[in-house]
């Protein structure tokens, strides 16, 4: 079974451009997270689609923004850089199975903002 | 709002001895999930071990086990014969009922040849 993949896995945008990310999820997982991963925040949660629909979105501005199309896979668009957008960006596929919960990330996108 | 701490930025242990990585959290929720992920090197994030909250057993993986005490909010990790190939940043995570994992700031875990 396939993982998580996730493309670009590394990029290179200047200040004020825009970026798009995508994320195809392990086939069978209905559900898409985004986080970031940054030296001095952390792992940060982006937002998360489940069917096409947003159910939640963590505390970053508007410039930060996502889609699920109707085959799971998902992108997230970045615009107007700046340079504390560099990150790197992970990318996770979940679902309940039976009484369990599974979640399993991509290798991630490299973003570095110059 | 939910936290999830871990108390050792940093720790270090000898080939095939057994390392224990501590966690706690805070949550007002019954029903959760936690997680142990590994990031190594090349910063793949992988699931190490999950533990259902509704369930009183302590979830094992091989040589991965964890004490999941819940009425003290902690959750920790226990490696036992500490391989090479263990050492990386290992990450407590919490999931909430929004579909979010909160997560910890991270252990640099060090195996010792």
């Amino acid at each position: 079974k396939a993982g998580v993949t996730q493309t670009p896995r590394y990029l290179i945008k200047t200040r004020g451009q825009q970026v798009t990310l995508s994320c195809s999820p392990i086939s069978g997982h209905r559900s898409v997270s985004w986080y970031q991963q940054t030296p001095g925040q952390g792992l940060q949660f982006l937002f998360e689609y489940f069917s096409e629909t947003q159910r939640n979105k963590g505390n970053f501005p508007g410039r930060f923004s996502g889609r699920q199309f109707s085959n799971s896979r998902s992108e997230m668009n970045v615009s107007t850089l700046e340079l504390g957008d560099s990150a790197l960006y992970l990318c996770a596929s979940s679902r309940i199975a039976g009484d369990s919960y599974e979640q399993y990330f991509g290798p991630g996108t490299r973003l570095t903002v110059t | 709002a939910q936290t999830v701490t871990q108390s050792q930025p940093e720790m270090s242990v000898q080939e095939a001895e057994t390392v224990t990585l501590s966690c706690t959290y805070d949550t007002s929720e019954s029903d959760y999930y936690l997680f142990w992920y590994k990031q190594p090197p090349s910063r793949q994030m992988i699931l190490v071990i999950r533990q259902e909250a509704y369930k009183q057993q302590n979830a094992t993986e091989n040589r991965f086990s964890v004490n999941f005490q819940k009425a003290a909010k902690s959750f920790s990790l226990k490696i036992s014969d500490s391989q090479l190939g263990d050492a990386a940043m290992y990450f407590c995570a919490y999931k909430d009922s929004n579909y979010q994992l909160i997560w910890g700031a991270g252990t640099k875990l060090i195996i010792k040849p």
